[in-house]
């Protein structure tokens, strides 16, 4: 299917670990991209190629790939982590899906 | 540095027609495919459209499919998307983001609404 599920939130404390799962059949077979968006403001790419991190993100922001799920970890998670993180993947013919949003609270 | 800005969002009644565009700065914008998605208020992205860089390979979501159509002009470095049969869930920011979503602009707010 070309569905993405994603936990509608997570929370933890800072300096904890933070762990947000993705899951759906075409991840099996494309890789995966996760996106960072915090209220008002554009997504940033976090993560692509399931694990791939850009140029200026932090090096606690890491991604993993097992199947049908992909996993974004946030190692120490901080304050300003708190934010809306999607998933997202290509199907075949480039018809991109996002996941449903997860909520990340740090308190 | 590399910059996508959107315009033409505004108000538009259902059944309207807008287009949007998308100057881009920065890179090499004809070498990169390129996607429009866009987020409802208070929902999550939606993915919208694909142009890849020449613009001879489209694709769109079946919710746009028939209404929506994206081009590009690469001499004038712009991406649009013209938007016509406007539906209220419709209503949206939309943002260009290049084909690899490294890029993003900050988006421009479609409302339709009588």
């Amino acid at each position: 299917s070309y569905e993405l599920t994603q936990p509608s939130s997570v929370s933890v404390s800072p300096g904890q670990t933070a762990r947000i799962t993705c899951s759906g059949d075409v991840l099996a077979k494309k890789y995966a991209r996760w996106f960072q968006q915090k209220p008002g403001q554009a997504p940033v790419l976090v993560i692509y190629k399931d694990s791939e991190r850009p140029s200026g993100i932090p090096e606690r922001f890491s991604g993993s790939s097992s199947g049908t799920t992909v996993t974004l970890t946030i190692s120490g998670a901080q304050v300003e982590d708190e934010a809306d993180y999607y998933c997202y993947s290509a199907a075949d013919n480039n018809r991109g899906v996002f996941g449903g949003g997860t909520k990340l609270t740090v308190l | 540095e590399v910059q996508l800005v959107e315009s033409g969002g505004g108000l538009v009644q259902p059944g309207g027609s807008l287009r949007l565009s998308c100057a881009a700065s920065g890179f090499t914008f004809s070498s990169y495919e390129m996607n429009w998605v866009r987020q409802a208020p208070g929902k999550g992205l939606e993915w919208v459209s694909y142009i890849s860089s020449s613009g001879s390979t489209i694709y769109y979501a079946d919710s746009v499919k028939g209404r929506f159509t994206i081009s590009r002009d690469n001499a004038k470095n712009s991406l649009y998307l013209q938007m016509n049969s406007l539906r209220a869930e419709d209503t949206a920011v939309y943002y260009c983001a290049s084909g690899s979503y490294f890029y993003w602009g900050q988006g421009t707010l479609v409302t339709v609404s009588s």
